[in-house]
């Protein structure tokens, strides 16, 4: 089975300041047809879990545009530009290239 | 669009069996996409649990594969879990979820996704006596 871990696991964060969550898989997940199949999500308190990137680097519909993903095979980085207070959350990674499908442990982001 | 709906007993006993449905419309379930249970408890974070296609393939998470059950009914466009012989560790908020793009043009072969962008509101499931 695929192990997804992250870190760090707890990153405060200031508004206005960059973040960055690493992410990494304990095999390859690059596809053979070029995609790397590994998504990023956010579950803020009261909601439904949120698709940020798909596929290593495509963001999703409706996500802003100080999100981005980037990485490939086995290390993965989701990098937050400027942090808005609205980005509290925890983040998680996950793996569809094998089943059993797998998140990373989560990284919970509040504010400083 | 599709949209998912989770329902199902909000408190279930010890030892007893979880059963919640997945309503899914905007889209029919025949649509070469796969459908996935997921849930969210604060000690184990999002743990994914299983899916299953329209075909009644499914790919369960070892952790619980004794215990679980995906299955399917094309005719009223839902899909079901089952979880058996439940404890307290099994207290959580319960997901559906799916693809979009695949449920709306289907997907298959090597260009098959499974990244999660429609999430039914969860349903939160305790189990206590």
């Amino acid at each position: 089975d695929i192990v997804m871990t992250q870190s760090p696991l707890s990153l405060p964060v200031t508004p206005g300041e960059p973040a960055s969550i690493s992410c990494r898989s304990s095999q390859s997940l690059l596809h053979s047809n070029g995609y790397n199949y590994l998504d990023w999500y956010v579950l803020k308190p009261g909601q439904s879990p949120q698709l940020l990137i798909y596929l290593g680097s495509n963001r999703a519909s409706g996500v802003p545009d100080r999100f981005s993903g980037s990485g490939s095979g086995t290390d993965f980085t989701l990098q937050i530009s400027r942090v808005e207070a609205e980005d509290v959350g925890i983040y998680y990674c996950m793996q569809t290239l094998n089943t059993p499908r797998a998140f990373g442990p989560g990284t919970r982001v509040d504010i400083k | 669009q599709v949209q998912l709906r989770e329902s199902g007993p909000g408190l279930v006993k010890p030892s007893g069996t979880l059963t919640l449905t997945c309503a899914v419309s905007g889209e029919s379930i025949r649509s070469g996409n796969w459908w996935s249970w997921v849930r969210q408890s604060p000690e184990k974070g999002l743990e994914w649990i299983g899916e299953i296609n329209d075909s009644g393939t499914f790919n369960y998470n070892p952790s619980l594969k004794s215990r679980v059950t995906i299955s399917v009914e094309t005719s009223n466009n839902q899909f079901f879990l089952k979880l058996s012989s439940v404890t307290a560790a099994d207290t959580a908020v319960y997901y559906c979820a799916t693809n979009s793009y695949c449920a709306r043009s289907g997907c298959y072969g090597t260009y098959q996704y499974y990244y999660m962008d429609v999430w039914g509101k969860g349903t939160t499931v305790t189990v206590s006596s």
